[in-house]
């Protein structure tokens, strides 16, 4: 099955400074990777995905870049603000009938104002 | 936002109780499924279900079982409570046909003394 590794554990930043967090996967049939955000006491919740048939996608301050050849994949967010501080997840599925997402182990993201 | 809500949020029982946490989305997903979730922020899989009559066990070992009698329900039940379920438990669901997206309820925060 599937197997997806998530680096860094945890990542503290600057305000204004620019935050990246990765993820490999095994499994060369996955083609879905989607990013959740999850804030204190809540459940995550998406904020940008990507298909195996683009190599980036971008939406405002956040973007997430694949290799598919490397079978790696980065979230990238610029210009960090405080409300950014979260547990970020990567996960990863083939996305067939019968398919689920495999998830990373999760990064918490610190902004110090 | 996603439809989908958990009842109650946070439950802080004794042991040996018999407990229920509630899950329901109004989404007409196919697919549900049940994470918990330590301090340590991993997600695990305990859970999931394609359908109606359909459940599944997760990645993780778990005593608690689950049923699937409507589409919209997919109610978590643990017999006798003990503190080593003390958790965060998080409901998800997803459409089946078309994407692996998975949307979370805002989760059960359970402590069991």
């Amino acid at each position: 099955g599937e197997n997806v590794e998530q680096h860094p554990s945890t990542l503290s930043v600057q305000e204004g400074d620019s935050a990246v967090i990765k993820c490999t996967y095994s499994d060369s049939a996955s083609n879905y990777f989607p990013w959740y955000k999850q804030e204190l006491g809540k459940g995550p919740q998406l904020i940008i995905d990507i298909r195996s048939n683009v190599g980036e996608k971008k939406d405002q301050r956040i973007a997430v870049t694949l290799n598919k050849t490397a079978k790696h994949f980065s979230l990238h967010i610029t210009e960090t603000q405080p409300e950014d501080s979260a547990v970020y997840f990567c996960a990863a599925s083939r996305e067939t009938s019968g398919s689920r997402l495999t998830f990373g182990e999760g990064t918490q993201l610190t902004v110090n104002p | 936002e996603a439809d989908i809500y958990q009842t109650p949020r946070y439950l802080v029982i004794g042991t040996g109780k018999k407990i229920t946490l509630e899950c329901s989305q109004t989404m007409g997903h196919d697919k549900m499924y049940w994470y918990q979730q330590d301090p340590g922020m991993e997600l695990h899989l305990i859970h999931y279900s394609y359908g109606v009559n359909s459940t599944e066990k997760g990645d993780l070992s778990s005593e608690s079982t689950v049923s699937r009698i409507r589409t919209e329900h997919f109610p978590l039940t643990l017999e006798s409570a003990r503190p080593s379920h003390t958790s965060q438990y998080l409901c998800a669901s997803s459409e089946s046909r078309s994407t692996d997206t998975q949307y979370f309820g805002p989760g059960t925060r359970l402590t069991v003394l």
